[in-house]
């Protein structure tokens, strides 16, 4: 099973700063690595696929880096409305399909 | 415009069990992977099981092994989560999540419902 860590728990950020969020494999998951996120009592949200790629009508100020085990979501300005929790999560070699605990932003 | 929507959850006494739906709209249900994700509240995700095209291949995570069953019925466009023997551990509101088939993240997921194992 490939075990995913995120770092830091908790992000302390003010609007408008640069936010850099990391996540971890415990072996190489090449670029197939997601990043959601999560707000209060909604469903998580895909943001970056393929380590990099934007999904569909994310804002440009996200954008992922990374491959093989370390991998990084940067936002570049944040806006009120991206304080929230961001999961990384592999789809490289499954099952099972695993996630990061999680990195809340706020 | 794609949608999951999810029922069936509710309060279960440990040792019960619950069958959870989930009907799929927007998008060609017979084409996508189709997975089961659960979240302890204010915990993070876990992955609970995924099956494939055509119903055939089905994966789970060990933890519900042998207790759930992943079904789909692609003439009503439908997903459910047979499960059975449930533990205090497996009370979390589930999401259903669509993933296109191969290497792929889930790239909807529905509004979750909850499951609360007590007695």
């Amino acid at each position: 099973e490939i075990v995913m860590t995120q770092s830091p728990g908790t992000l302390s950020v003010s609007p408008g700063e640069r936010a850099t969020l990391s996540c971890r494999a415990s072996q190489s998951v090449s670029s197939n690595l997601a990043w959601y996120q999560q707000k209060p009592g909604q469903a998580p949200r895909l943001l970056i696929y393929g380590a990099s790629t934007r999904a569909t009508d994310i804002p440009a100020r996200f954008s992922g880096s990374g491959s093989g085990t370390e991998f990084t979501l940067t936002i570049s300005s944040l806006q009120s409305e991206d304080f929230a929790v961001y999961y990384c999560q592999q789809y490289h070699n499954w099952p099972p399909l695993t996630f990061g605990g999680g990195t809340k932003v706020e | 415009e794609v949608q999951l929507v999810e029922s069936g959850g509710g309060l279960v006494k440990p040792g019960g069990s619950l069958r959870l739906s989930c009907a799929a709209s927007g998008f060609t249900f017979s084409s996508s992977a189709m997975n089961w994700v659960r979240q302890v509240p204010g915990k993070g995700l876990e992955w609970v099981a995924i099956i494939g095209i055509g119903g055939g291949v089905t994966y789970y995570a060990d933890s519900v092994k042998g207790r759930f069953t992943i079904s789909r019925d692609d003439s009503k466009n439908m997903l459910y989560l047979q499960m059975l023997s449930l533990t205090d551990e497996d009370t979390a509101v589930y999401y259903c999540a669509k993933k296109k088939v191969g290497t792929s993240p889930f790239d909807n997921w529905g509004q979750g419902t909850l499951v609360t194992v007590s007695s």
